[in-house]
């Protein structure tokens, strides 16, 4: 069992469409990173969220983290081919050691 | 400012031989993790290291596996005798406090004959 789920697993949409992925546990986390990764590459820092109920805008990234620290989603407006990958979501349950979710495969077609 | 370097970025060996994986923190940075990527999968952690401390292990295989994080120089995840089964690639990150963000290197791809 992952301390960490992400929902959905894949997803391929069109350029332009609208998204969002899931990333849910039953543990309190401390902070939650959000992290990207292409194909051949490592992973790459998003965001980070602290505050239970913080909203975080990454130009047509949105990030909120659950008022109780236990969920956290990651909304893309538009969505374009570059921002294909790999979406990770990362964190300390209490301040203990970091966790990764399974992630989230995006695929934007042109 | 340097962010997390590995090296070699591809390694090819054959069954049996020892593959040595190099990892060089983000400056400032004392803490290094090394997880192992399947493809098509998610990261798995196997090892935290401190400066000369070996934190949390519970991710490595007991046998042929081993991590150092010396006093002077990079970290070195080591695996004996590999197998195929050890084909994948391996990420490095640093964080510069126990549980904080961590920052990944672009990875070591591991191939064995």
């Amino acid at each position: 069992t992952q301390l960490l789920e992400q929902s959905p697993q894949f997803l391929s949409i069109q350029e332009g469409e609208n998204l969002t992925v899931y990333c849910n546990s039953s543990s309190v986390f401390s902070s939650l990173q959000w992290y990207r990764q292409e194909p051949g590459e490592g992973p790459v820092l998003l965001v980070t969220v602290v505050t239970g109920g913080e909203v975080k805008k990454l130009k047509r990234l949105t990030f909120q983290f659950g008022d109780a620290r236990k969920d956290s989603s990651l909304h893309i407006t538009a969505a374009q081919p570059g921002d294909t990958g790999l979406y990770l979501c990362a964190g300390p349950p209490n301040f203990n050691k970091f966790y990764f979710g399974s992630g989230t495969k995006l695929n934007v077609k042109p | 400012n340097a962010g997390v370097m590995q090296n070699p970025r591809h390694l090819v060996r054959r069954r049996g031989q020892e593959a040595r994986l190099r990892c060089s923190p983000m400056k400032g940075h004392s803490h290094v993790y090394w997880y192992r990527q399947l493809p098509e999968e998610g990261l798995k952690f196997m090892v935290y290291l401190q400066k000369e401390n070996i934190i949390d292990e519970s991710g490595m295989p007991k046998e042929r596996f081993s991590a150092e994080f010396p006093k002077e120089g990079p970290s070195i995840l080591r695996i004996q005798q590999v197998v195929r089964g050890d084909s994948a690639a391996y990420f490095c990150a640093s964080s510069q406090r126990e549980a904080d963000t961590q920052y990944f290197g672009p990875g070591t791809r591991l191939t064995v004959l």
